[in-house]
C-alpha cells in the first residue's frame, strides 16, 4: 500500500510570491491534515480536512489556506509569501472510523525555501 | 488550555532503557495519548497509542497512571538508530483537537 506522498519536495521562492502544495493520502483515508515544522520547532498544526470540508484550523494568518477534492487529495496555499514561511511542510493522513484515535500517517515532507 | 509538556532533550547510552514522560494535566476523559518518532527531514512516525493503564508493542510501552494526567513512553535497550526526536500528542475526540508536545530531542551514544 502506498505511503502519503507530496510534491514538491523542495521548493526556493522569493518573498511576495505564492506556492501550492500537493498531498495525496493513504488510499481509503478521508482526512488530510497540514504542519508546519520550522528548524528547532516542533509540529504546529495548520488544518484538518475531511470530506472536502476543513473542520479544524491552527493559528495561522490567512494567507495560508488549503483544500480538499473529492478524492481525499489536498491542496495547501501560501500567498505573499514571508521570509519566515521557509519551513518543512508536513501532510498527513488517516482513514476515520474510529473518530481521532485513527493513527496519523505522515508523508515525507516539502521543505520551502523563501528567498 | 490543554497542554502537553515534555522535556526539550535526554541523554542514553546504547543498550540501555530509555523512559520519556509527558505531561497533559488537562486531559478530558475521552482523550487518548500517542507518541511519534520523527527523524531529521522525514515526516514523523507513529510508535504507539494508549488511554490508560500500559500497553505494549514490539517496539516500546506506554505506562499511563490512573490520574491519566501524564504519560511515559518506554524504549527497552536502545540503539544508536533510536535518536530521534519524540512527540506526544494528546488526541481529542470531542472537538477533533490535536494536542501536541514540543518534542524530546533523544540522543543515544555508545
Amino acid at each position: 500500500k502506498a505511503g502519503v506522498t507530496q510534491t514538491p519536495r523542495y521548493l526556493i521562492k522569493t518573498r511576495g510570491q505564492q506556492v501550492t502544495l500537493s498531498c495525496s493520502p493513504i488510499s481509503g483515508h478521508r482526512s488530510v491534515s497540514w504542519y508546519q515544522q520550522t528548524p528547532g520547532q516542533g509540529l504546529q498544526f495548520l488544518f484538518e480536512y475531511f470530506s472536502e470540508t476543513q473542520r479544524n484550523k491552527g493559528n495561522f494568518p490567512g494567507r495560508f489556506s488549503g483544500r480538499q477534492f473529492s478524492n481525499s487529495r489536498s491542496e495547501m496555499n501560501v500567498s505573499t509569501l514571508e521570509l519566515g514561511d521557509s519551513a518543512l511542510y508536513l501532510c498527513a493522513s488517516r482513514r476515520i472510523d474510529r473518530g481521532l484515535t485513527d493513527t496519523q500517517y505522515f508523508g515525507p515532507g516539502t521543505r520551502l525555501t523563501v528567498l | 488550555l490543554a497542554k502537553t509538556t515534555q522535556p526539550i532533550s535526554m541523554d542514553s547510552y546504547e543498550g540501555q532503557e530509555v523512559n520519556i514522560t509527558c505531561s497533559h494535566n488537562n486531559i478530558a476523559t475521552n482523550d487518548y495519548i500517542t507518541w511519534y518518532q520523527q527523524f531529521p527531514s522525514q515526516g514523523p512516525r507513529f510508535i504507539i497509542q494508549g488511554y490508560k493503564t500500559k500497553v505494549t508493542n514490539e517496539v516500546a510501552s506506554l505506562f499511563i497512571p490512573a490520574d491519566r494526567k501524564s504519560s511515559t513512553l518506554s524504549l527497552p535497550r536502545v540503539s544508536l538508530s533510536d535518536t530521534a526526536v519524540y512527540y506526544c500528542l494528546v488526541i481529542r475526540d470531542s472537538n477533533y483537537q490535536l494536542i501536541w508536545g514540543a518534542g524530546t530531542k533523544l540522543i543515544i551514544k555508545p
